[in-house]
């Protein structure tokens, strides 16, 4: 079966741009995590979706946006792009049987840079 | 809320020998899913151990264990017979009740196996 996976895997942007950042769910699977990874601030959580459904969001600004669609399938879009929005940026999946804590299965991230 | 906290921020082992890395937590959830996830210098989080607040056992997958401590709130994870590939970034992260796929990471501990 295979993994998550993360498109582009490299980007570099200049402040001011926005830019969307793409996730493919292991197959089945049906809530997908973002998060982002500084040196700063370590592992942030961004946001979750379920079934097209933002369920839960972390401490970011209103520039950070997402959305799933049916087949699961995530995107995160970042507006008006600033230096310290430079990271990795990590999606991660879970099958969401309904039951807690479920394992999430991370891609291998985007890395953004911002110019 | 949760957190976690991990205070190695690295160390050095030798290859065959035994390592534990500390991970301690706070919660105020009745249910909660302790995760380990390895991060090589290429960035992808690889999921390693799961416990669940209530399990009676602590987990074992291979050559990693969980010393799960309830009372202590501790969920130390040892690797047994080291090698070099298991030089990388380990997190200790903690998923709550109800916590919609978010997962909280501590700061992490930058493990290099040495031959």
């Amino acid at each position: 079966k295979a993994g998550v996976t993360q498109t582009p895997r490299y980007l570099i942007k200049t402040r001011g741009q926005q830019v969307t950042l793409s996730c493919s769910p292991i197959s089945g699977h049906r809530s997908v995590s973002w998060y982002q990874q500084t040196p700063g601030q370590g592992l942030q959580f961004l946001f979750e979706y379920f079934s097209e459904t933002q369920r839960n969001k972390g401490n970011f600004p209103g520039r950070f946006s997402g959305r799933q669609f049916s087949n699961s399938r995530s995107e995160m879009n970042v507006s008006t792009l600033e230096l310290g929005d430079s990271a990795l940026y990590l999606c991660a999946s879970s099958l969401e049987t309904g039951s807690n804590q479920e394992t999430q299965y991370f891609g291998p991230g985007t890395r953004l840079l911002v110019l | 809320a949760q957190k976690i906290t991990q205070t190695q921020p690295g160390m050095f082992v030798q290859e065959k020998e035994a390592v534990t890395l500390d991970c301690t937590y706070d919660t105020s959830d009745p249910s909660y899913g302790l995760f380990w996830y390895k991060q090589p210098s290429s960035g992808e989080m690889i999921f390693l151990i799961y416990q669940g607040s209530y399990d009676q056992q602590n987990a074992t997958e291979g050559r990693y264990s969980l010393n799960f401590q309830k009372a202590r709130k501790s969920a130390n994870l040892v690797i047994s017979t080291s090698q070099l590939g298991d030089s990388a970034m380990y997190f200790c992260a903690i998923e709550g009740t109800d916590s919609w796929g978010k997962l909280q990471f501590g700061a992490g501990t930058q493990v290099v196996v040495t031959p």
